[in-house]
């Protein structure tokens, strides 16, 4: 069983508040991603990061940043959140290399009012 | 540009049946091809697969891959109402980072 959290699993909130969705993995695995995913839509990769200081975009473009400063750490963060942020957000991590699965948290349902 | 089609996008059966859930793909420098289960919440990991014509198995699920034809498949026998969910197909490849590129899902519904 995968050991990777996100907090909160639901947040409704107001257009303009800064957001912070938290994900911490206990596995040591270095590489790390955010997803972004709608209903019946496929899942798209909106950051990632290689280990410790390490952060880059994903293919979906999003106004989300990221940091990772610790190993199980990898917040993502809206400054200042809108209706078009409204989403799944899915956190996951894996080993680096090639043919390694990822292993995924439960998602943060976010709704921008 | 890399993608990843699966079809049925959604499938009822009764329990007992047994479903086929495709995946076909065209992505740059093809490493593995990777199923996923996702219920409520998280996707939870199923099979990867590497090389063609050797099938993967757990239990009722089964998986093989066809880099030729450039398609995997996904069998379930047996159905039962727990295999309920939304099954992602997922390719990683050389030309996304090794990123995890996804399929829409196909959702199956087993009823009673």
């Amino acid at each position: 069983e995968a050991d990777i959290y996100q907090t909160p699993r639901y947040l409704v909130i107001g257009t303009g508040k800064k957001i912070t969705l938290e994900c911490s993995q206990t596995m040591g695995h270095d590489k790390m991603y955010w997803y972004q995913q709608d209903p019946g839509m496929e899942l798209h990769l909106i950051h990632y990061s290689y280990g410790v200081n390490s952060t880059e975009k994903g293919d979906l473009s999003s106004e989300s940043t990221v940091s990772r400063i610790r190993t199980e750490h990898f917040p993502l963060t809206l400054e200042s959140a809108r209706p078009s942020h409204t989403s799944q957000y899915l956190c996951a991590s894996s080993e680096p290399g090639a043919g390694r699965p990822q292993h995924f948290g439960d998602g943060t349902r976010l709704s921008i009012l | 540009e890399d993608k990843v089609v699966q079809s049925p996008l959604s499938l009822v059966v009764h329990e007992g049946d047994t479903v086929t859930l495709n995946c076909s793909y065209e992505v740059t420098n093809f490493r593995s091809l990777l199923w996923y289960k996702q219920e409520k919440k998280a996707p939870t990991f199923l099979f990867m697969l590497t090389s063609s014509g050797i099938e993967k198995k757990s239990g009722r699920l089964s998986s093989i891959l066809d880099k030729k034809e450039l398609f995997s498949i996904l069998n379930i026998t047996a159905t039962q109402t727990g295999d309920s969910a939304v099954y992602l197909c997922a390719v990683e490849s050389g030309g996304s980072q090794g990123n995890l590129i996804f399929g829409k899902g196909t959702k199956l519904s087993v009823k009673p």
